[in-house]
């Protein structure tokens, strides 16, 4: 089976760096992604790692090491506006569907 | 851009009764996904389909059954409503693909409460 493991909340003021990191057990592996879902709405893809690295966009990067079975998603320079969940997610093999961990509440303080 | 439309945003339901969820994409995706999302729990993959008439059970199925007779359409039925399915239910599309990776495009959701 699959499994994530992420915090369930984090919080921070704006104009900080947060990381919300992402344990997982699956018995393959083929990407982590993250999306993020404020208060009401539908949850929005953010980024994809299928190699080990960082990948940056914009304000946010994501971070994958597969032989530590870890991601993990840094948000900077904090606005009020990232105050929403954010959820990573595995598909454990081609051609299956994307497995969600239970989602970090983050919350952004002025 | 992808538009996944779930038909209805609330939806108040009673104990036993049949109760049909229907989600539209309108970008030709050759999949679409059912999650419900709870408190706690995050997003839960109930059932998916790849294709027309082909649906594959997702973690949590019990209780549920899908219908893709359109490419465009997936709908989730709840053959006798139970109050522990009262929740949040996502839509969900996405492109087949090349690659490994295609995004997950989400509807708004409907939550269902079963009284």
């Amino acid at each position: 089976g699959q499994s994530l493991e992420q915090p369930s909340e984090v919080t921070a003021v704006e104009g900080a760096i947060v990381q919300i990191n992402c344990t997982y057990q699956t018995s393959g592996f083929y990407g982590l992604s993250w999306y993020q879902q404020h208060d009401g709405g539908a949850p929005t893809f953010l980024s994809y790692n299928a190699l080990d690295g960082l990948e940056e966009t914009g304000r946010f990067s994501s971070f994958l090491s597969r032989s530590d079975s870890y991601g993990y998603l840094l948000l900077q320079e904090l606005q009020m506006k990232d105050s929403a969940s954010y959820f990573c997610a595995v598909r454990g093999q081609a051609g299956t569907a994307l497995i969600f961990g239970k989602g970090t509440t983050l919350s952004v303080s002025s | 851009d992808v538009k996944v439309t779930q038909s209805s945003r609330y939806l108040v339901k009673r104990t036993g009764e049949k109760v049909f969820l229907e989600c539209v994409q309108d970008m030709d995706h050759e999949n679409m996904f059912w999650y419900r999302q709870d408190p706690g729990l995050g997003l839960r993959l109930i059932y998916f389909s790849y294709d027309v008439k082909m649906k594959e059970k997702g973690d949590i199925p019990e209780g549920y059954s899908v219908s893709r007779e359109k490419k465009e359409r997936f709908s989730l039925i709840l053959e006798s409503a139970s109050t522990n399915q009262t929740s949040m239910y996502l839509c969900a599309s996405s492109p087949s693909g090349t690659g490994p990776y295609s995004p997950l495009h989400f509807g708004n959701g409907t939550r269902l409460t079963v009284t």
